[in-house]
Formats: C-alpha cells, sequence, structure tokens
C-alpha cells in the first residue's frame, strides 16, 4: 500500500536552532501534502497545505515565516521550523493523498511522526 | 464549515467484547467520513471511510462503521475487541468549502480505546 516516509522520527535542538523535516511519498506522487501538529493526549492541528511547485497554504494563525514549508518535487515536502522555542514542541505529521480506485484510494496517508524537543 | 465531534474521551471494554467509539457529524452536503487509529508516538492508521453507497462500512483488522444520517453519527464498531486494540481513534471529515473539496480533513477530538484482558 501507499507509504508516506518522515524523517527525522525525533530530534532534539537548542532554543534558537532550526530543524528540517522530510516527508517522502515513497510509492506515489503527491502533488499535495498536509502537516498537521499534535499536541500531547490532544487532536490533530491542521498547519498548511504544501502544494508541489507553488506556495504553501497556511490556516489560520500559522505563521509562515516560522514555519517554511517547501514542497520541490512530486514526493517530497519539507516542513522547517525556523528559530525554534521551546514552545514549538511538539509531534508534527505530514499526510498525503493517495490516488487510483479502491477502499484505500483518495485517502489520506499518514507518515509516523516527528517528534521535536526544543531545549 | 464541516465539524465531527467524539463525546467520550475513553472507552474501556473487556477482551472479547464488542466495541462501539462514538462520532457525531456536522456538514453542508454530503459527507465524507473517516476513522484513522494512532498507536503511541506514530502517524495515524487508515481505518475505513464513508464516501456513498452502503450504510455499513468494513475496514481494517476488523473494524466496521455505521453511517446514520437521520442521527448525523458514524460510529467505530467492532464485534469481539482485542487487547492490541488499544489505541487512540480519530474520527475525521473532509472539509468542504462551498462545492470545492479542499482535501483537507477535520479531526475529531480523539478517543482513546482501552481493552483490558
Amino acid at each position: 500500500g501507499a507509504v508516506v516516509s518522515q524523517h527525522p522520527s525525533r530530534v532534539i535542538c537548542k532554543s534558537g536552532t532550526s530543524v528540517k523535516i522530510e516527508c517522502r511519498s515513497l510509492d506515489f506522487q503527491a502533488t499535495t501534502m498536509f502537516w498537521y501538529r499534535q499536541f500531547p493526549k490532544q487532536s490533530l492541528m491542521l498547519m498548511a497545505t504544501s502544494n508541489e511547485g507553488s506556495k504553501a497554504t497556511y490556516e489560520q494563525g500559522v505563521e509562515k515565516d516560522k514555519f517554511l514549508i517547501n514542497h520541490a518535487s512530486l514526493t517530497l515536502s519539507t516542513l522547517t521550523v525556523t528559530s525554534a522555542h521551546p514552545e514549538d514542541s511538539s509531534f508534527y505529521i505530514c499526510s498525503a493523498r493517495t490516488q487510483g480506485k479502491g477502499s484505500g484510494a483518495n485517502v489520506l496517508t499518514f507518515g509516523a511522526g516527528s517528534r521535536l524537543t526544543v531545549l | 464549515a464541516q465539524s465531527v465531534a467524539q463525546p467520550e474521551d475513553q472507552v474501556n471494554v473487556a477482551e472479547g467484547n464488542p466495541l462501539t467509539v462514538k462520532c457525531t457529524y456536522s456538514v453542508s452536503g454530503n459527507p465524507y467520513l473517516f476513522w484513522y487509529v494512532q498507536y503511541p508516538n506514530r502517524g495515524l492508521q487508515f481505518l475505513l471511510k464513508y464516501i456513498t453507497g452502503d450504510n455499513l462500512v468494513k475496514g481494517s483488522y476488523g473494524f466496521e462503521a455505521e453511517f446514520n444520517k437521520s442521527q448525523t453519527s458514524f460510529h467505530l464498531k467492532k464485534p469481539s475487541a482485542l487487547v492490541s486494540d488499544s489505541a487512540l481513534y480519530f474520527c475525521a471529515v473532509r472539509d468542504i468549502v462551498g462545492s470545492s473539496n479542499t482535501g483537507k480533513l477535520i479531526f475529531g477530538q480523539g478517543t482513546t480505546l482501552q481493552v483490558k484482558p
């Protein structure tokens, strides 16, 4: 089935540094990917929609200069948390929609998530 | 705006018993509904979806969900729970703005399922 790979799975960084998270669709092309953020024991909050070859669309309240998204190819989107601070510590999850037909088609497939801890 | 609600933070059930995780929705137009499961420190795994057709949808790992238009519900069910089913379950609806499918999913708050031996 469709697989979305996310890397790194865990990252610890110092306050003020930048961290890049990669999201790859391994066996399908994704013109659109979605980035979510999840706080402990809470639901997923959509941060932005990543569009291949164009600018990302950010949800209200999400700082685009803080969370830089680049979707350079049909299989790769990156999220860069710039000048990270402890309040940016969270679980970040990317997703991409599969194509084709069948029960598993046209659904969002999620990466395994990246846990960011900012010291 | 589309939304889903999961009224229970946690559901406890004994292994072998049937389980139900509740979800209600509020949408304009026809709903596209989904269930996902999340294990600790992992991403979400797709279980099943309802787009159109039969109200009873069968999905992965023996789970099924029943779409009920009159009650605006899409409860997740399994006839016999396993300890390994213990996880966090999310109901979701696809976001529609006007007549456009944005592709985004709007998630419920999540329900923790605890299956005890």
